[in-house]
């Protein structure tokens, strides 16, 4: 079946760092990817998202791009902030049955930035 | 914009003990679900409801029960709760028409649950 597999942490950073959080997954047909980002205390929030192979997702300066030949979605963002600091997950979209989707999603990363 | 509303937001429960936790979207989706949220294990799916009238199982169905009440409300039911049933659990709605939002999950800020 369809799975998300994203490293593990919890990941450490200073202030202005370069962030990778690495995605790869599992899935049959053509899946849509997405980064969703939890703050503490909060739901999760949608944070990009890319539906086609090669696609780049971008928002708040990350950006992810959707590589079929690697089958990665992996995070990036150039210099990391204090408010940055939360739990990240990656997920796929998955065929439920008819015209049903559902979401699948890795384990999450925390990342914590100190400054 | 009150989105995705779940009740309560705490609750603690004696092993045995019922419960429904409620959630409730003002965005006029199709789409419902409620997952759990667990340390180490990311979020998986309990149950989920593509459309008004329609329930299905997800990852995690044992011990609870749904039921889509209307296109805006969708309840969780623990009938008899157990301490493996601790956990954060998070409602969500989505729309899947290919429009530009197609799998944007919004989620409600979700209900933390603790079995004695």
């Amino acid at each position: 079946g369809n799975s998300v597999t994203q490293m593990e942490g919890p990941v450490t950073l200073s202030e202005e760092a370069f962030l990778t959080i690495n995605c790869t997954y599992t899935a049959t047909g053509y899946p849509s990817l997405f980064w969703y980002v939890q703050y503490p205390g909060e739901g999760l929030q949608l944070l990009l998202k890319a539906t086609k192979a090669d696609d780049k997702g971008s928002n708040k300066g990350f950006e992810a791009t959707y590589r079929k030949e690697t089958t990665s979605f992996h995070l990036e963002k150039g210099s990391v902030q204090v408010s940055d600091s939360a739990v990240y997950f990656c997920a796929l979209s998955s065929e439920g049955g008819g015209s049903n989707y559902k979401l699948t999603f890795g384990k999450g990363t925390l990342l914590t930035v100190n400054p | 914009n009150a989105g995705v509303t779940q009740t309560p937001k705490f609750q603690v429960l004696k092993t045995g003990q019922s419960m429904t936790l409620q959630c409730a979207q003002d965005m006029n989706h199709n789409s419902m679900y409620w997952y759990r949220q667990d340390p180490g294990m990311g979020l998986r799916l309990i149950y989920y409801s593509a459309s008004e009238g329609t329930t299905d199982k997800g990852e995690v169905p044992n011990g609870y029960n749904v039921s889509r009440l209307n296109k805006r409300e969708f309840s969780l039911r623990l009938e008899s709760a157990a301490p493996s049933q601790t956990s954060v659990y998070f409602c969500a709605s989505s729309e899947w028409d290919r429009g530009p939002n197609t799998g944007e999950l919004f989620f409600g800020e979700g209900s933390r649950l603790t079995v004695l």
